[in-house]
């Protein structure tokens, strides 16, 4: 059962428009989300991380936002780059002090030149 | 700084064999992660350690030992390599903060 969901393998995205990376989980007590952003034949980088006490945390050209409602959060990239073309995973904490970390499959990014 | 690295970058073992995987940072971070990534896949946790000298078992633990024996390095080992064992592992480090922050550059290993 796949606690945390990335259900967009890719997507294409003009450079500078905005790109939406999506992630939906099932477990409502997941309280600390992060997103990743991982290039071929690198580890990942982390991005940004958001806190379930918060809805929005804003980190330069990224944004991610979180509504727990309907347990999904998004990661916004505005302006879209060539450079940000990578695949990005989110990742949600199973339980607060665990270090044990669920990952999405991630969702691949295109930005088009 | 190195950040964190890896050692091999590659590894091609036979069914039965044992190896190996060294991890090492030089942030002085306490918290060190060990992480497998196979296509179609999230990142899982094989194991962690949150300080010298203490490891505890990730999401897929099966079939894999780690020691912690100096804070800068994290050992992980295959000690009878089987096929389902071919990955992408990635070792990550942190300071006491919550998710891992800094990753190495993976060992891509196959066993035969």
């Amino acid at each position: 059962d796949q606690q945390v969901k990335q259900n967009s393998p890719s997507l294409s995205v003009q450079e500078g428009r905005i790109s939406i990376l999506n992630c939906d989980y099932t477990n409502s007590m997941f309280d600390y989300f992060l997103w990743y952003k991982k290039y071929p034949a690198e580890g990942p980088t982390f991005l940004i991380s958001i806190s379930s006490i918060k809805d929005k945390n804003e980190d330069g050209r990224f944004t991610v936002f979180l509504n727990k409602s309907a347990k999904h959060l998004s990661l916004h990239i505005v302006p879209s780059q060539p450079g940000d073309s990578a695949v990005y995973f989110c990742a949600a904490e199973t339980t607060s002090g665990t270090y044990k970390y669920i990952f999405g499959t991630g969702t691949r990014l295109k930005v088009l030149a | 700084n190195a950040g964190v690295t890896q050692t091999p970058k590659f590894r091609v073992l036979k069914t039965g064999q044992s190896m190996t995987l060294l991890c090492a940072q030089d942030m002085n971070h306490e918290y060190m992660y060990w992480y497998r990534q196979d296509p179609g896949m999230g990142l899982r946790l094989i194991h962690y350690s949150v300080g010298e000298g203490t490891t505890a078992k990730g999401e897929v633990p099966d079939g894999y030992n780690v020691s912690r024996l100096k804070k800068q390095n994290f050992l992980l080992g295959l000690e009878s390599a089987a096929p389902s064992q071919t990955s992408v592992y990635f070792c990550a480090s942190t300071l006491p903060s919550r998710g891992p922050r800094f990753f190495g550059p993976g060992t891509r290993l196959t066993v035969l």
